[in-house]
């Protein structure tokens, strides 16, 4: 069974801090790995994809990922009240577009 | 303009009936996904088609088919309706076949009494 775990929250963090969200995979042979977030009641919108070892930027969020540890993270710079959302992180396992997806982590952003 | 579509919004039925979510993307993508959200959130990928051919059946009763009569097209069909089945369901779409889904629908809350 390919897993995905993340740690299900609430992780809160302060307004204005660096949210850390992380993300463990069982299957060594991933190779494509996303963020998804998600607001309570609403559809899942993709932040980011990351499919090289390293740090990948888009603005506020940095992905960050080690093959060697089966890991895959999302730092959220300068977090706003408005990062309060699920955030799910997805990995592909079997390859050809089948993704597994953790439960989500709840990151509450306090004013 | 909506860019991926699904109808009904929500769904409230007996067990045993049949249904069909209907939904269309219109961003020209070639790979189209249906996803089940359950009660305790969890996402889970049911099927997915690429350019109208099905690529992905994951362990989904057969009481579930999908249909797509066209690449921007997908809907499924949901026989003999039992309590379990209550979910949201969520039609999505991505550009290529690298496994993530870009574009998500609004959702179909399902619920089977």
């Amino acid at each position: 069974q390919k897993e995905v775990e993340q740690n299900s929250g609430p992780l809160s963090v302060p307004e204005g801090a660096i949210a850390s969200l992380n993300c463990t995979y069982s299957d060594r042979g991933s190779q494509s790995f996303f963020w998804y977030r998600q607001y309570s009641g609403k559809s899942p919108e993709l932040i980011m994809s990351i499919y090289s070892n390293g740090d990948k930027e888009d603005g506020r969020f940095t992905a960050q990922l080690n093959k060697a540890s089966q890991y895959v993270s999302l730092l959220i710079r300068d977090s706003q009240p408005s990062d309060s959302a699920t955030y799910l992180c997805a990995v592909d396992s079997g390859g050809y577009q089948k993704v597994t997806f953790g439960i989500g982590t709840k990151l509450q952003v306090i004013p | 303009d909506t860019a991926v579509s699904q109808t009904p919004k929500y769904l409230v039925t007996q067990m045993g009936n049949d249904k069909s979510i209907k939904c269309e993307q219109n961003l020209g993508h070639d790979t189209m996904y249906w996803y089940k959200q359950d009660s305790k959130k969890f996402l889970k990928i049911m099927f997915s088609y690429n350019n109208k051919e099905l690529i992905i059946n994951e362990t989904v009763p057969n009481r579930f088919s999908p249909k797509s009569p066209d690449k921007a097209h997908l809907n499924l069909h949901i026989n003999s309706l039992e309590l379990g089945d209550s979910a949201v369901y969520f039609c999505a779409s991505s550009p290529d076949n690298s496994g993530g889904a870009s574009d998500f629908g609004p959702g179909t809350r399902l619920t089977v009494t």
